[in-house]
């Protein structure tokens, strides 16, 4: 168990330009996470996906930002035209097991910085 | 999810024991109660959870209040890697689909040495 990654660590861009984010989760995970991070405040929920299925998306996720899941196992996010805004940590996590008892493990983000 | 409510900051002394509370007055039967925890510059990890009876683990104990209204967090002997904002998270086994974790502020827990 190698746990949550998620590459890069770092990212610095200017306003305007598109990123991608990856995730590779824990290998027999079937459920993977995406939140938001800033400043100051806890988490916040992005998107899920259950395999390759995307199940929800909060209405934090932009038309800008989009996610995928392909053969349910790696998930990429990618923010298109950044705005500062978005300079945030990205996190994902992956769990398994039933909601109520329901683990998430986490990776250690993504930090984003848009000039 | 149901709403909870922890201090916004606590501060304890390093080997000493430290409860940190959580109110859930809008807590349903079939809400669990989970704990997370994030250390600096790092993501959040599980640290226990419970329904109705009290839990241990080897990270700490976790005491509900009879009628599930409130929780505590016990760490036995904090320790300065125990530093970390110190989560507090209800999960509803009835959610449907509803799978995302609902994080408020936190409590940011620090430990002298």
């Amino acid at each position: 168990d190698t746990g949550v990654s998620q590459n890069p660590r770092h990212k610095i861009t200017k306003r305007g330009q598109n990123v991608t984010f990856r995730c590779d989760p824990i290998s027999e995970h079937n459920r993977l996470y995406w939140y938001r991070q800033t400043l100051g405040q806890g988490p916040e929920f992005l998107t899920y996906f259950q395999n390759e299925a995307q199940l929800e998306k909060s209405r934090l996720l932009s038309d800008r930002f989009s996610a995928e899941r392909p053969k349910g196992s790696f998930s990429t996010l990618e923010i298109q035209r950044t705005e500062q805004g978005d300079s945030a940590m990205y996190l994902c996590a992956s769990s398994l097991g039933p909601r109520g008892e329901e683990t998430q493990y986490f990776g250690p983000g993504t930090r984003l910085l848009v000039l | 999810d149901a709403k909870t409510t922890q201090p916004n900051s606590m501060e304890s002394n390093e080997e000493e024991p430290v409860h940190l509370p959580c109110n859930h007055s809008t807590i349903s039967g079939t809400d669990y109660i989970h704990w997370y925890r994030q250390l600096p510059s790092q993501g959040p990890e599980y640290v226990i959870h419970g329904l109705t009876s009290n839990v241990n683990n080897r990270m700490a104990s976790l005491a509900i209040a009879e009628d599930r209204k409130s929780s505590t967090l016990i760490l036995h002997r904090a320790t300065l890697r125990d530093a970390a904002v110190y989560y507090c998270i209800l999960r509803d086994e009835s959610g449907g689909s509803n799978y995302k974790l609902t994080f408020g502020k936190g409590t940011l827990l620090t430990v002298n040495p």
